[in-house]
């Protein structure tokens, strides 16, 4: 596609369930980038996919978050047992190899647990 | 502490002015990125430098690696201008094998 893809663009959920999060990154970019940016907060790094390589997860908050990327090119980001604190945007960045190329956003999903 | 500081956090201005934003930071880096959020949360990567100067239309990044700070101007601002701009550094000691550490942002508003 031509940008980032993200969806849903916002989620209200109730506290305990599981939610997943969608990106499309635009195609051919090999680096994918999970990032949450909580109210008055900066951006957080969550986890990263390069290629076929083994992700970098060391961003996660704890082991209810968890993230795959099928075929090198969608991933899904899950939030299993949400809680309140969860309530953010998360946003997805792709990129054609690393952040020393420069890299896209997607829009977000705002998450909202209640 | 957050290696990446950015000052002002909060800069009103009227248009037309000049506008300086500050970035400094605390780790050796190989990139460091602007980037500038409207209201609504969209991203969009504005520069990214690893050294010297970069100008795109009225906004001119700079970096003293040296020195570990990068600014960003904004000549003959305007009310578009408004958004958060935030500053980003990729380094090996955080922000994961590629991921980036990002500043607070600073919330800029220009005045008609």
């Amino acid at each position: 596609g031509a940008g980032v893809s993200q969806s849903p663009s916002n989620k209200v959920t109730e506290k305990g369930k599981d939610v997943e999060l969608r990106c499309d990154p635009i195609s051919g970019h090999t680096a994918l980038y999970w990032y949450r940016q909580s109210l008055g907060q900066g951006l957080e790094f969550l986890i990263y996919f390069q290629g076929n390589s083994a992700p970098d997860k060391s961003g996660l908050p704890s082991d209810r978050f968890s993230a795959e990327r099928t075929g090198g090119s969608v991933s899904t980001l899950t939030i299993q047992r949400t809680q309140q604190e969860d309530s953010a945007v998360y946003l997805c960045a792709s990129s054609y190899r690393g952040t020393d190329y420069g890299y896209t956003f997607g829009s977000g999903t705002r998450l909202t647990v209640v | 502490k957050n290696e990446v500081e950015q000052s002002p956090q909060n800069l009103t201005a009227q248009e037309g002015e000049f506008i300086t934003i500050n970035c400094s930071y605390s780790v050796g880096i190989s990139a460091l990125h602007w980037l500038q959020q409207h209201p609504g949360g969209g991203i969009v990567s504005l520069f990214m430098l690893s050294s010297g100067k970069k100008k795109h239309g009225r906004l001119i990044a700079t970096i003293n690696i040296q020195e570990k700070h990068s600014s960003l101007h904004i000549t003959a601002s305007h009310p578009r201008d408004s958004a958060v701009y935030i500053c980003a550094v990729r380094s090996h000691s955080g922000g994961g094998a590629d991921g980036l550490t990002f500043g607070k942002g600073t919330h800029l508003i220009i005045q008609p």
